[in-house]
């Protein structure tokens, strides 16, 4: 069935770049997510590309996508401890809509 | 302010209550949707609704029953048939039917603790 993969943990120094992978199995992915999960709450929308996009830049984020390897990084230019956080990766299927979402990555940023 | 907004934040149960989480949105949103997130692991879909007056079970929907009477409310009912619903429940709404924009918008969870 359909599944996506995350790494489970990583850790940085403040100032330096993070990247969170992501793999997932379902080809027919039409859009690819990136949440944040800060400590007890809900999950803030970072951002999402096309499956026809190779390369996304907002900011700070930058999201790339190899769609022949599936696979999806979220990179974080000059990390901040606020950036401290979850992050989950989600494909949404192209064939049911369903948001399939990976397990969370958990980003600790050193001072 | 538009948003979502679940509560309790916190509520606790004793074996064998039933409980209903609240799930309300001024987004205009046509569809909403019911997640559990347990520790380490991503979130896992309860139920969802498309329109009012419809809804669909999610991949783990023994246990829970929803009910969508408006379009501004989605509420979920753990059952005491739910084996283990101590966990975070989250609720999201979209604009379905919409690809460019369905986009999922989370509130901020409730946290179920059975004791």
């Amino acid at each position: 069935g359909e599944d996506v993969e995350q790494s489970l943990f990583l850790s940085v120094r403040e100032g330096d770049s993070s990247v969170i992978n992501c793999t997932y199995t379902d080809s027919s992915s039409t859009y690819l997510y990136w949440y944040k999960q800060e400590p007890g709450a809900g999950l803030q929308l970072l951002t999402y590309i096309f499956s026809n996009m190779d390369m996304k830049q907002d900011q700070r984020l930058t999201v790339l996508l190899n769609k022949k390897d599936k696979h999806l990084s979220l990179r974080i230019a000059d990390t901040q401890t606020g950036d401290s956080a979850i992050y989950f990766c989600a494909g949404r299927s192209g064939n049911t809509g369903k948001l399939i979402f990976g397990q969370g990555t958990t980003l600790q940023v050193k001072p | 302010d538009g948003g979502i907004t679940q509560s309790p934040k916190y509520l606790f149960r004793k074996e064998g209550q039933n409980v209903t989480l609240s799930c309300e949105q001024n987004l205009n949103h046509d569809a909403m949707y019911w997640y559990r997130q347990d520790p380490g692991q991503g979130l896992r879909l309860i139920y969802y609704s498309q329109i009012v007056n419809d809804f669909q079970k999610g991949d783990i929907a023994e246990g829970y029953s929803v009910s969508r009477e408006k379009k501004e409310s989605f509420p979920l009912t753990v059952t005491s048939a739910q084996k283990n619903p101590t966990a975070f429940y989250l609720c999201a709404s979209s604009i379905f039917g919409v690809p460019s924009t369905d986009t999922q918008y989370f509130g901020p969870g409730t946290r179920l603790t059975v004791l």
